[in-house]
């Protein structure tokens, strides 16, 4: 089936560590995305990356890295450096981001990973 | 930057009645999406609707384009309906990423 796989469900961080969370898409989309939801708010964009090998920051992408070495795998690592890391972490893919293409940027989301701190 | 509003913030229904969750944004756009997010988290995607109406099934969704505002309409709500619904907007071109109100939390009564 296509669609988006996040892992692990559950994540719990030990202070001063760095976690990975992994996002893999079979959907041949190009853009995936990042975004971090806190209880009782919407979602804030981390990072996203438009194609392979190139990436950008979003609102919030202090404490956090991310990588595309492949078109269907955009991982997410949590830094010691992020303080407030406990959120669910949602990754999103969509055919294109934006431009005149309009339709292409419906995004499709994983089912989501929730980062605990110990 | 763009500021999306949702309301009500919460909703209660007894299974069966209708509801119509709105979204006001703040400037022009040229992307709009409508989410339901489970009491388990995963998200889906029910309307793409930058403009005009839509329908599907019990839900449909209209947004008006010049008024800055869009709604959601649910028709003969069912407990499967319960979740958060999210509109989602976008300038499009460079600042295409999606911009999310804080939600509108529905919970359906049997």
């Amino acid at each position: 089936d296509g669609g988006i796989t996040q892992s692990p469900k559950y994540l719990f961080r030990k202070e001063g560590q760095n976690v990975t969370l992994s996002c893999e898409q079979n959907l041949n989309h190009d853009a995936m995305y990042w975004y971090r939801q806190d209880p009782g708010q919407g979602l804030r964009l981390i990072y996203y990356s438009q194609i392979v090998n190139d990436f950008q920051k979003g609102d919030i992408a202090e404490g956090y890295s991310v990588s595309r070495e492949k078109k269907e795998s955009f991982p997410l690592t949590v830094t010691s450096a992020q303080k407030n890391p406990t959120a669910f972490y949602l990754c999103a893919s969509s055919i294109e981001r934006g431009g005149l293409k309009l339709a292409k940027n419906i995004q499709y989301f994983g089912a989501g990973t929730r980062l605990s701190v110990l | 930057g763009i500021q999306v509003e949702q309301s009500p913030p919460d909703l209660i229904l007894q299974e069966g009645a209708n509801s119509t969750l709105r979204c006001n944004f703040s400037d022009s756009v040229n992307n709009l999406q409508w989410f339901h997010q489970n009491p388990w988290g995963q998200l889906i995607n029910l309307f793409y609707i930058p403009s005009g109406t839509k329908q599907n099934g019990r839900l449909s969704a209209t947004t008006v384009a010049t008024e800055r505002y869009s709604l959601l309409y649910i028709s003969s709500s069912q407990t499967t309906d319960s979740g958060v619904y999210f509109c989602a907007v976008a300038l499009g071109g460079s600042q295409g990423n999606l911009i999310f109100g804080k939600g509108t939390k529905l919970s359906v009564k049997p």
